[in-house]
């Protein structure tokens, strides 16, 4: 069965600290894998997307890692500010060709920074 | 700000009712995705149109349907409206040529079914 596993479900962290979230996934065939942000009550925003033969992506202080052998993702954050709290979904895609219908969601890990 | 354009931003009715939410897309994208996300679980996909033609179809319920206009603006019906059916509801867009790339979110329609 596709699934999109995401740990911890929750972390709270201080402000300036660095973070490392993790998404496990089983997707099978494999396209590409993408990490959203989404704020609470708004709709998620894309910060990076990694194709199979792409290991590491960055987006200013969010740089994602993807080992494609092992079906593991991180997303980790530098230098963290109030601003990063929020979930944080990973996405997997099985399909290739121009339909995304078949995107897989995590359930997310909701990110809480404090000052 | 998205780009993506859904209305209304809240509903709250009763079960039993029909409402409709709409969705305009990015200029230029061609695919507009629906999405459920009820209360701490992901985002569930419901349905994809490409140009007017459904594309895709995920776990969308009989009661619930949507159409994408000529002018690309996307409308999706739920009908029988029941208690579970509270969540919020989400449409996307994309350009969709290789699968490979963003999907726009709106900012999602709040549906309480009391």
């Amino acid at each position: 069965k596709n699934q999109v596993e995401q740990s911890p479900q929750s972390l709270i962290i201080l402000e300036g600290k660095n973070c490392t979230l993790q998404c496990n996934y089983t997707v099978s065939p494999f396209s590409n894998l993408r990490w959203y942000k989404q704020d609470t009550g708004r709709g998620p925003v894309s910060l990076t997307i990694m194709t199979f033969s792409e290991n590491t992506k960055s987006n200013g202080r969010y740089t994602a890692t993807l080992d494609a052998d092992t079906k593991q993702s991180s997303l980790h954050i530098t230098a963290s500010q109030l601003s990063d709290s929020a979930s944080y979904i990973c996405v997997v895609s099985g399909l290739r060709g121009g339909s995304q219908g078949n995107l897989i969601f995590g359930k997310g890990t909701k990110l809480s920074v404090k000052p | 700000d998205s780009g993506v354009t859904q209305t209304p931003k809240h509903l709250i009715t009763a079960t039993g009712q029909r409402v409709t939410l709409r969705c305009s897309p990015r200029s230029g994208d061609l695919s507009v995705y629906w999405y459920q996300q009820s209360l701490d679980q992901g985002l569930q996909f419901l349905i994809q149109y490409y140009n007017g033609e459904e594309r895709a179809k995920g776990n969308i319920l009989e009661r619930f349907s949507a159409q994408q206009f000529p002018d690309l603006h996307s409308e999706l019906n739920l009908s029988s409206l029941e208690l579970g059916d509270s969540a919020l509801y989400f449409c996307a867009s994309s350009v969709d040529t290789t699968g490979n790339e963003k999907l726009f979110f709106g900012s999602g329609t709040q549906l309480s079914v009391l």
